[in-house]
């Protein structure tokens, strides 16, 4: 079946620095949505990819798709302790059932 | 601005018990997801509905069934309950098949 991969799993880094998290599909996607989700708490919508090579921002989070329609990645710069949480993405190919990738643990150290 | 709610937020069940968790979407969306999440681990996508009607099915065990009322109120009905259906159970709503909106989860135990 459907699989979305992410890496990495956790991600150390130090205030300021940068962060980038991977994910690739078994099978092209139609759309891939990115999600923040916090320590106890519920998963947040951050932004959805729908065109082939498509990049989008907001402020330091840069997101990217594929030009096959079947990796993404999510970098933010300068890293704050804001930033901490987990980060998925979660792939769809068409219909409405969504396959979320294992996630990337983001720890910021001040 | 008004979020996706349910019910109950914490419930404790016996093996083999019954659970019937509740979900209020966003108003006017059309789309509602449930979703499974055991501790470390990503969402898995159970079931949805669009419309009232079943849109696609995932990883929903035998024992779970679900269905969307007119008021498009959803409820996930658990039945012989594991040890292992133990899991934040979330429920999320989306206007078709845009950004879903996820709410605060039903954490469900079962002893």
């Amino acid at each position: 079946g459907q699989q979305v991969m992410q890496i990495p799993q956790y991600q150390h880094v130090q205030e300021g620095e940068d962060f980038t998290t991977y994910c690739n599909s078994s099978t092209t996607l139609s759309n891939i949505q990115w999600y923040k989700q916090r320590p106890g708490g519920h998963p947040v919508f951050l932004i959805q990819l729908v065109k082939s090579g498509e990049v989008k921002k907001q402020k330091r989070l840069t997101f990217q798709f594929g030009e096959a329609k079947k990796n993404s990645s999510l970098h933010i710069t300068a890293t704050q302790t804001t930033d901490v949480g987990t980060y998925f993405c979660a792939g769809n190919t068409g219909g409405f059932k969504t396959i979320f990738g294992a996630g990337t643990r983001l720890f910021v150290k001040a | 601005a008004a979020g996706v709610i349910q019910s109950p937020r914490h419930l404790i069940k016996e093996k083999r018990e019954t659970a019937t968790l509740k979900c209020y979407p966003i108003p006017r969306h059309d789309t509602v997801y449930w979703y499974q999440q055991g501790p470390g681990q990503d969402p898995q996508f159970l079931i949805s509905f669009y419309e009232k009607m079943q849109s696609d099915k995932g990883s929903i065990p035998d024992r779970f069934s679900a269905q969307q009322f007119s008021d498009y109120h959803s409820e996930l009905n658990m039945s012989s309950l594991e040890l292992g259906d133990s899991a934040l159970y979330f429920c999320a709503s989306s206007l078709g098949k845009a950004e879903q909106y996820f709410g605060p989860g039903t954490r469900l135990t079962v002893t």
